[in-house]
């Protein structure tokens, strides 16, 4: 069985960074990408990056290039992302998901409220 | 501005089968990597189809994916009010080096 399971909603500030975790059974997480992937209110899926067991790099979308970093810990077969400098827009639902296809699987989502 | 196009909403009878459509480019739908999502609200998105036209594993075969160039469709025949949720197709871009999005489509089962 292969579950997914992220960290608790958090509350930030404008100008304040947030890591969120994926705990992954069922896979390695060096065997299978892991992806992020947000939704804002009222807004549509986003794919911000993800962690590319081939080659050990990390790839990210062009909008969140140097805001976002990605990681993952063997050890705990854990997935995190970290989000720099937020803002508002930054308000949203954010998910990981893995599996030989990519997206087969997904966390319960992390809820990120960013407001002063 | 989403790097793939989909229609916002469609609408359809139980029973009757809809498309939904997703344009692109040769850089990414034109690669067959086209991937579709059923996304109910307060839950997580499920994936449907994968590779263009593989249905994911479970999905009934109601839901079935096809693509032509850099256009993809996801169909759904038999169609029940369980339906009624947001679609989303999904690409690797070659060019972009980045999984892009379709907007959505919300369908209504009247």
């Amino acid at each position: 069985q292969v579950h997914l399971v992220q960290s608790g909603a958090e509350v930030r500030k404008p100008g304040a960074s947030v890591k969120v975790s994926c705990n992954v059974s069922g896979y390695s997480v060096t065997e299978v990408s892991v992806h992020w992937v947000r939704q804002a209110p009222g807004k549509g899926l986003e794919w911000m990056g993800g962690f590319d067991p081939e080659d050990g790099e990390a790839i990210y979308a062009q909008r969140f290039q140097g805001r976002v970093t990605v990681t993952e810990d063997t050890s705990t077969n854990t997935a995190y992302l970290d989000l720099t400098s937020l803002t508002s827009e930054d308000t949203a639902v954010y998910y990981c998901a893995t599996g030989l296809r990519n997206f087969d699987y997904w966390g319960q989502g992390t809820l990120v409220s960013v407001s002063s | 501005q989403s790097v793939l196009t989909q229609p916002p909403s469609t609408s359809g009878t139980p029973g009757q089968r809809v498309t939904i459509s997703c344009s692109g480019s040769s850089s990414n739908v034109g690669g067959d990597t086209v991937t579709w999502f059923q996304h109910l609200p307060g839950t997580a998105p499920k994936l449907l189809i994968y590779i263009s036209d593989h249905r994911a594993s479970g999905v009934p075969d109601r839901f079935s994916g096809s693509r032509s160039g850099s256009s993809a469709s996801l169909a759904i025949s038999g169609l029940r009010s369980e339906d009624e949720a947001d679609y989303y197709c999904a690409a690797w871009d070659d060019r972009l080096n980045a999984w892009v999005f379709g907007g959505g489509t919300k369908l209504t089962v009247l």
